[in-house]
């Protein structure tokens, strides 16, 4: 995949444990979050996204985090699974920029049998 | 309905050639965003088009260039190729250009 050889942080993690991924993002105009997942061989899939008037989102095992005060995203994934076997990243976005994603550097995560 | 497609897949040229890559959108989803993707630089924006017109543009050189057509399907073009170039060009599509971005597999591009 794209990410071969690229020193990503790694998380390792058991099956069925929790996950959280962490992002430090810099703009603080920056209104919207997002967590894409990349698997090997594919683009950027959709995860979870949070507006910033918002501290905290749910969706299916997944749970996205924002604390603007310190600027920090992360994502929580319950009873984590090998197909979350995957690169991580966050994105945020201004609606001052418009549709102008900027991504993290990534979060690998292996998922232990 | 369909995904995001882009093509060619895979594809190798040589210093100094140029490159024309396609992506096709979800129908019905008029923006295209297209974005590069390396190890050593990560994610990064290099243009967005809505409705036929650039509506932003990344920090990329005047090699990088790119149209839409009418039926929002977009190209991008890369002209006198670096070997810096070798990426992974991905395109994203969206149904106003403000929500969630469907990204394409990509386009490997290598430059020998």
């Amino acid at each position: 995949g794209e990410n071969v050889g690229l020193h990503l942080p790694t998380l390792s993690v058991q099956e069925g444990d929790n996950s959280i991924i962490n992002c430090a993002y810099s703009n603080s105009a920056s209104d919207y979050f997002i967590w894409y997942k990349q698997e090997s061989g594919k683009g950027p899939q959709f995860i979870i996204d949070i507006r910033s008037n918002m501290d905290k989102r749910q969706g299916q095992r997944v749970t996205v985090l924002l604390n603007k005060t310190v600027k920090h995203l992360s994502l929580q994934i319950a009873a984590t699974q090998p197909g979350d076997s995957a690169v991580y990243f966050c994105a945020e976005n201004s609606r001052a920029a418009g549709n102008k994603l900027t991504f993290g550097g990534g979060t690998r995560v292996l998922v232990k049998p | 309905k369909a995904g995001v497609t882009q093509t060619p897949r895979y594809l190798i040229k040589t210093r100094g050639q140029q490159v024309t890559l396609s992506c096709s959108p979800i129908s019905g989803h008029r923006s295209v965003s297209w974005y590069q993707q390396t190890p050593g630089q990560g994610l990064q924006f290099l243009f967005e088009y809505f409705s036929e017109t650039q509506r932003n543009k990344g920090n990329f050189p005047g090699r990088f260039s790119g149209r839409q057509f009418s039926n929002s399907r977009s190209e991008m073009n890369v002209s006198t190729l670096e070997l810096g170039d070798s990426a992974l060009y991905l395109c994203a599509s969206s149904f106003r250009g403000d929500n969630v971005l469907t990204f394409g597999a990509g386009s490997r591009l290598t430059v020998l």
